[in-house]
């Protein structure tokens, strides 16, 4: 067990539609990234928090963004989702050398 | 675009037989890092290398970075059935941000 905690585990939405999905970081951890993964694929850097900043961003539109909380809690919203968008989606919080992942949270676009 | 490479895609292997993946970035890297997916699971960090040229090892795992920071290497000594999973390295891009790209995994799968 990581520490790291994600919900919903799954979740079904529709073209068109928006999502939040939520991640509780490790104790002690200031820092939260979140991943894309496709089926099949290696996972994909949507961003990175760092108390509360983005100091990162992967190749993704502006439709992904997300928010970092005082007690380093994170979530990432998706808006106008796409059937693309279909994926698992993982937050990892980061210690020194070191990134722990969540369970990740299932996305099914339809 | 940045990108990192793993070669081979997948690899069967006997259990007992030696494994190695190889990872090759595009661009320098700040440091490399290596991690393990089951299937149905999440990723979990092996190992984490800073310098160019360093070697380490875990057990019957062996990690090298390379001279150049571009490449990496895993290998698995006397492969086990409960080494069965991906195999992802994943490195930061020197860049102005923060960015951080996975590679494409290597898939191991172990006969009994």
């Amino acid at each position: 067990e990581t520490g790291v905690t994600q919900s919903p585990t799954h979740l079904i939405k529709t073209r068109g539609q928006q999502v939040t999905l939520r991640c509780s970081s490790q104790s002690g951890h200031n820092t939260v990234s979140w991943y894309q993964q496709a089926l099949g694929q290696g996972p994909q850097f949507i961003f990175q928090y760092y108390r509360e900043e983005e100091n990162g961003r992967g190749n993704f539109p502006p439709r992904f963004s997300g928010l970092q909380f005082p007690n380093y809690s994170s979530e990432l919203n998706v808006n106008a989702l796409e059937l693309d968008d279909s994926a698992l989606y993982l937050c990892a919080s980061a210690g020194y050398n070191e990134q722990f992942f969540g369970p990740g949270t299932r996305l099914t676009v339809l | 675009g940045q990108q990192v490479m793993q070669i081979p895609q997948y690899q069967h292997v006997q259990e007992g037989e030696d494994f190695t993946t190889y990872c090759n970035s595009s661009t320098t890297l700040s440091n490399i890092q290596w991690y393990k997916q089951r299937p149905g699971g999440h990723p979990v960090f092996l190992i984490q290398l800073v310098k160019s040229g360093e070697v380490k090892k875990q057990k019957r795992l062996t990690f090298q970075f390379g001279e150049a920071k571009k490449n990496s290497s895993l290998h698995i000594t006397a492969t086990q059935t409960t080494d069965v999973g991906t195999y992802f390295c994943a490195g930061i891009v020197n860049s102005g941000t923060y960015k951080y790209i996975f590679g494409t995994g290597t898939r191991l799968k172990v006969l009994a």
